[in-house]
């Protein structure tokens, strides 16, 4: 089976701009999760999308939003970008009750 | 809310030597799983190993291995026979248990830095 997708790889914006990232789950798995990792905060938790609805959110601003295609492909959005916003974003998938497979990551860089 | 700690910020170990990493959580919840990723300087997040808290028999996969304590709240990490290629970021991490439907949010710890020495 092909791993977890994630486009773009690479991704540099200016502030208040906005941006879309893509994350395409293993084939069956319904469950997408999103993670912003970065050198201050570490890993944190964005939202989690099953079957094209939200079951769990973190702690992140409203700029920070996603949605979940029919097929499981997910996006995520972030409007109004700041500098701190930037980071890797990871994507994982999953199936229920099994452990969460990841993409290799979109990079993020706001000037 | 759920808490993992990971006091070790960098470990180093002579290949072939065996290293453990050490990590802590904090919940209230009975149902749960506890996983170690493997994050290269590709930033790559792989599963290393997985252990669920109802079971009380020690995970293994191959050279990696688990300790863990559950009174204690402890899920330390030994790899044995340690080799280049397991140079990497290590982080400890926690999910609620299949109980809890519609919870697959993952709390990471801060992560160790693994050096193999040659």
């Amino acid at each position: 089976k092909a791993g977890v997708t994630q486009t773009p790889r690479y991704l540099i914006k200016t502030r208040g701009q906005q941006v879309t990232l893509s994350c395409s789950p293993i084939s069956g798995h319904r469950s997408v999760s999103w993670y912003q990792q970065t050198p201050g905060q570490g890993l944190q938790f964005l939202f989690e999308y099953f079957s094209e609805t939200q079951r769990n959110k973190g702690n992140f601003p409203g700029r920070f939003s996603g949605r979940q295609f029919s097929n499981s492909r997910s996006e995520m959005n972030v409007s109004t970008l700041e500098l701190g916003d930037s980071a890797l974003y990871l994507c994982a998938s999953s199936t229920e009750g099994s452990e969460q497979f990841f993409g290799p990551g979109t990079r993020l860089t706001v000037l | 809310a759920q808490t993992v700690t990971q006091s070790q910020p960098e470990m180093s170990v002579q290949e072939a030597e065996t290293v453990t990493l050490s990590c802590t959580y904090d919940t209230s919840e009975s149902d749960y799983y506890l996983f170690w990723y493997k994050q290269p300087p590709s930033r790559q997040m792989i599963l290393v190993i997985r252990q669920e808290a109802y079971k009380q028999q020690n995970a293994t996969e191959n050279r990696f291995s688990v300790n863990f304590q559950k009174a204690a709240k402890s899920f330390s990490l030994k790899i044995s026979d340690s080799q280049l290629g397991d140079a990497a970021m290590y982080f400890c991490a926690y999910r609620r248990g299949i109980s809890n439907f519609g919870n697959e949010k993952l709390t990471f710890g801060t992560g160790t830095r693994l050096t193999i020495i040659p």
